[in-house]
């Protein structure tokens, strides 16, 4: 599987966009690009994932670069529910799930 | 609420033991999951079931087993259990096993080896 780098913390405003970034130099064409957050020890839920295209739905909206080397959830206005360990993932044919560390958001009131 | 349920939701015991962790995928998910999330390794995938059959394997260790019965329910079972198993134990599931497939996480089931 192609790996992830991300930051290992970030701060954001309550009501202000949290931008969280994703590296994936070495993913390959059929490798999708999923995010999955972790709320203290609860178990991960799914935000968002793509392929090629920027997606959007009711949580997030995830931009990914034209090249697919890299990637940015984005969370229109954080509130302090959003405080977690965010994950991006990057997935082969395979169906498997491979985490990295994460990002931890911590939403600022 | 993913819709997958996971018992027990906590498990104390002791080295050398024996323990049976249990999970019900959503309705109508075929696909199972277990990962490990221990505080020195992070999530990682350990084994992967479909229809009753094994699909993918990761990092399980020999001394663990699992399987998924009929009605579509999984179980793990650890063995011989040492305190570096402690750890929180993930289920998920997925409708089928293709690429685009989003897989929905339990709650977990937080061991603790004495």
């Amino acid at each position: 599987d192609a790996k992830t780098t991300q930051p290992p913390s970030m701060d954001c405003a309550e009501g202000r966009a949290a931008n969280l970034p994703c590296n994936h130099s070495t993913i390959s064409g059929n490798e999708y690009v999923y995010w999955y957050r972790q709320i203290h020890s609860q178990g991960p839920q799914y935000i968002i994932h793509g392929l090629k295209n920027n997606e959007t739905n009711e949580m997030a909206s995830l931009i990914i670069t034209e090249d697919r080397k890299s990637s940015t959830l984005i969370l229109p206005h954080a509130t302090l529910r959003d405080t977690a360990v965010y994950y991006c993932i990057v997935r082969r044919l395979g169906n498997q799930f491979y985490f990295g560390t994460g990002t931890s958001l911590t939403v600022i009131p | 609420d993913s819709g997958v349920t996971q018992t027990p939701k906590h498990l104390i015991t002791a080295t050398g033991q024996r323990v049976t962790l249990r999970c019900s995928p959503r309705s109508g998910d075929l696909s199972v999951y277990w990962y490990q999330q221990s505080l020195d390794q992070g999530l990682q995938f350990l084994i992967q079931y479909y229809n009753g059959e094994e699909r993918a394997k990761g990092n399980i260790l020999e001394r663990f087993s699992a399987q998924q019965f009929p009605d579509l329910h999984s179980e793990l079972n650890l063995s011989s259990l040492e305190l570096g198993d402690s750890a929180l134990y993930f289920c998920a599931s997925s409708v089928e096993d293709r690429v685009q497939e989003t897989q929905y996480f339990g709650p977990g089931t937080r061991l603790l080896v004495l």
